[in-house]
């Protein structure tokens, strides 16, 4: 079975660009999450989709946002693009979350986005 | 909302010491995962623990969640520079919606 998959895994934007970023998650999974990595910070959850419906979002500001197709496939959108915002982008997909206790996680290699 | 600490932040072992990371909440934990992301990768899946004093192991590797499943711990025996990396806990938040990351323990195993 073929694992998450990211694109494009490196992405070099100047402030103010837009940049989407696309996941495809595991076959038969629904469920997409995204996460910000920076050093240092961790993993800052951004939101979750399943089933075409965002269910969940982080707190970060309105310039990020998502969606999901109807074959799972999920995208991200930044807007408006800061210095502040070059990090590693991670999806991770999972069955569904609240199918206990089928709920790990797996992620894809991630987008490195650099913005200068 | 919910957090979950993990310690400690940074850990420098000599190869063949043993190491530990202990993950906690302040309340119960339906269940949690362990994953361990090498340097330059992506976070990785290792265990999932579900039952109160639960033990699974790994090889060198052993999980355990606490009674009160508010704590889970993972102990690395005789490390090896495999080792190296960070090793993160995660747990469904209290809707059991979204999943709460600990903030990770980055093992660095000097040879």
């Amino acid at each position: 079975k073929a694992g998450v998959t990211q694109t494009p895994r490196y992405l070099i934007k100047t402030r103010g660009q837009q940049v989407t970023l696309s996941c495809s998650p595991i076959s038969g999974h629904r469920s997409v999450s995204w996460y910000q990595q920076t050093p240092g910070q961790g993993l800052q959850f951004l939101f979750e989709y399943f089933s075409e419906t965002q269910r969940n979002k982080g707190n970060f500001p309105g310039r990020f946002s998502g969606r999901q197709f109807s074959n799972s496939r999920s995208e991200m959108n930044v807007s408006t693009l800061e210095l502040g915002d070059s990090a590693l982008y991670l999806c991770a997909s999972t069955i569904n979350p609240q199918m206990f206790p089928y709920n790990e996680q797996f992620f894809g290699p991630g987008t490195r986005l650099t913005v200068l | 909302g919910q957090q979950v600490m993990q310690i400690p932040q940074y850990q420098h072992v000599q190869e063949g010491e043993d190491f530990t990371t202990y993950c906690n909440s302040s309340t119960t934990l339906s269940n949690i995962q362990w994953y361990k992301q090498r340097p330059g990768g992506h976070p990785v899946f290792l265990i999932q623990l579900v039952k109160s004093g639960e033990v699974k192991k790994q090889k060198r590797l052993t999980f355990q969640f606490g009674e009160a499943k508010k704590n889970s711990s993972l102990h690395i025996t005789a490390t090896q520079t495999t080792d190296v990396g960070t090793y993160f806990c995660d747990t469904p938040d209290n809707y059991g919606q979204n999943f709460v990351f600990g903030p990770g323990t980055r093992l660095s195993v000097l040879p």
